[in-house]
């Protein structure tokens, strides 16, 4: 299948500063990636729909200048969690769909385990 | 969980039992797929079923679509403890193909 790589897997920040994680499709080309947050022992929640180009769309709830999405290129997406506080410590998942044609899964990053202390 | 739900909540079963967890979801949906994923890590794709499926099978995974319910089941049959994880639906909507979870279903196979 499809190979979706995330950036970094682990990440510890002061409360206060940014952290920017990277979500890139090796092998195939995302117009539309996805990104997921998930605290412990609960489901994954989407947050945002990142759309190659243009804004993203954000879920209800979800504050857009707290969580900057940025899809430059085809392959790319990142997710910047700016002004952290230890609320914002959670695990990041991004995704991106294969062809919708094929009708197939989607593609999941390895995610990424934000920590504001 | 911004789709559904899915109970139970939690399974303890012995090794070599049988498991089975259901799933609901709200939306009319393009497939349903189900995913495992061990304390803090990534997710592991299980298996996909579209919505013009019924039922389909992976090694000892069994899984059923109603879509007239809305529901799924995911059997796993003869147990391990390695299959102790948590287990998520998840489903891709006819519209913008967004991918929502269920609210997991924690299960632990006692050895």
């Amino acid at each position: 299948g499809a190979v979706v790589s995330q950036h970094p897997s682990r990440v510890i920040c002061k409360s206060g500063t940014s952290v920017k994680i990277e979500c890139r499709s090796l092998d195939f080309q995302a117009t539309t990636m996805f990104w997921y947050r998930q605290f412990p022992k609960q489901s994954l929640m989407l947050m945002a729909t990142s759309n190659e180009g243009s804004k993203a769309t954000y879920e209800q709830g979800v504050e857009k200048d707290k969580f900057l999405i940025n899809h430059a290129s085809l392959t790319l997406s990142t997710l910047t969690v700016t002004s952290a506080h230890p609320e914002d410590s959670s695990f990041y998942i991004c995704s991106a769909n294969g062809d919708p044609l094929e009708n197939t899964e989607a593609f999941f990053g390895q995610g990424t385990r934000l920590t504001v202390v | 969980s911004q789709q559904g739900e899915e109970d139970p909540q939690a399974l303890s079963i012995q090794e070599g039992e049988n498991a089975t967890m259901n799933c609901s979801y709200k939306t009319s949906i393009n497939n349903l797929q189900w995913y495992r994923q061990n304390s803090g890590r990534g997710l592991v794709h299980l298996i996909l079923i579209r919505s013009n499926e019924r039922e389909k099978h992976s090694g000892r995974l069994r899984v059923t679509l109603d879509t007239s319910k809305k529901s799924s089941s995911l059997l796993i049959t003869a147990s391990r403890a390695a299959d102790t994880a948590s287990y998520f639906c998840a489903t891709t909507n006819t519209g913008g193909f967004k991918t929502i979870f269920g609210a997991g279903t924690r299960l632990f196979v006692k050895a």
